[in-house]
């Protein structure tokens, strides 16, 4: 299993972004998956789920109604759209594969590398 | 809004044993909610899962780390700490629904 996050960079307050994870060393429809954050000098904060045909989202209350999750299971590709960024939304985020299709608890297959996003003017 | 709690911070001599718990606010905790235990020993870069489904660990774990259900918790124990077991320990509960909850984090001093 790989999983390699990009799309992060410095963005402006009230920007929108949107970040990737490519997936490889599975059947990609196979599985839920999940966006976890972390931001500097805090825990990791869990922050939504899909399942593997993408048809049931999931979200924490701190993004819900802001970042919307997909995927493009042609492509192997997962991905976060955010909006409204403010800085407490500036850390670095990570893509996590799910147990099964339908379920998105966390294996206990590595994360990739993050991808840092950056909210500040 | 559901909160998971764990010791901000715990200390333990070499070679001896402690346990790291891992509460929810809601309820207790059992094995539906597939507890697990990640270790971060250095900043910006990603937890790694170390004990999964509350008691499997991952592979190359040493087994002196062992996981449970303790009362009402998850709990993490360490039997026979040693130096290099030194990090924070994030606990991670599945609440049902797609809902995942990371608690708050444990530094562990050995």
């Amino acid at each position: 299993v790989q999983l390699s996050e990009s799309g992060g960079t410095l963005v402006q307050p009230g920007e929108s972004l949107r970040v990737s994870c490519m997936a490889s060393g599975f059947i990609f429809k196979d599985f839920a998956l999940n966006w976890v954050r972390q931001a500097p000098g805090k825990g990791p904060e869990w922050l939504s789920s899909i399942s593997g045909n993408g048809g049931n989202t999931y979200y924490a209350d701190s993004v819900k109604g802001r970042f919307t999750i997909s995927r493009d299971n042609s492509k192997n590709i997962l991905y976060l759209q955010m909006s409204g960024l403010t800085a407490a939304d500036t850390a670095i985020y990570y893509c996590a594969k799910g147990t099964r299709q339908t379920s998105p608890v966390l294996t206990n297959d590595p994360w990739g590398q993050g991808t840092l996003v950056t909210v500040s003017s | 809004q559901t909160v998971v709690t764990q010791e901000p911070s715990l200390s333990v001599s070499p070679g001896a044993t402690v346990t790291l718990t891992c509460a929810l606010s809601s309820a207790s905790v059992s094995s539906n909610n597939f507890p697990t235990w990640f270790r971060q020993q250095t900043p910006g870069q990603a937890p790694l899962t170390i004990m999964y489904n509350t008691g499997t660990p991952s592979s190359g774990v040493p087994d002196r780390f062992s996981g449970s259900i303790i009362g009402n918790k998850a709990a993490l124990t360490i039997t026979g700490a040693q130096v290099e077991d030194e990090s924070d320990y994030y606990c991670l509960l599945y609440l049902g629904r797609g809902i995942s909850v990371f608690g708050g984090g444990t530094k562990l001093t050995v």
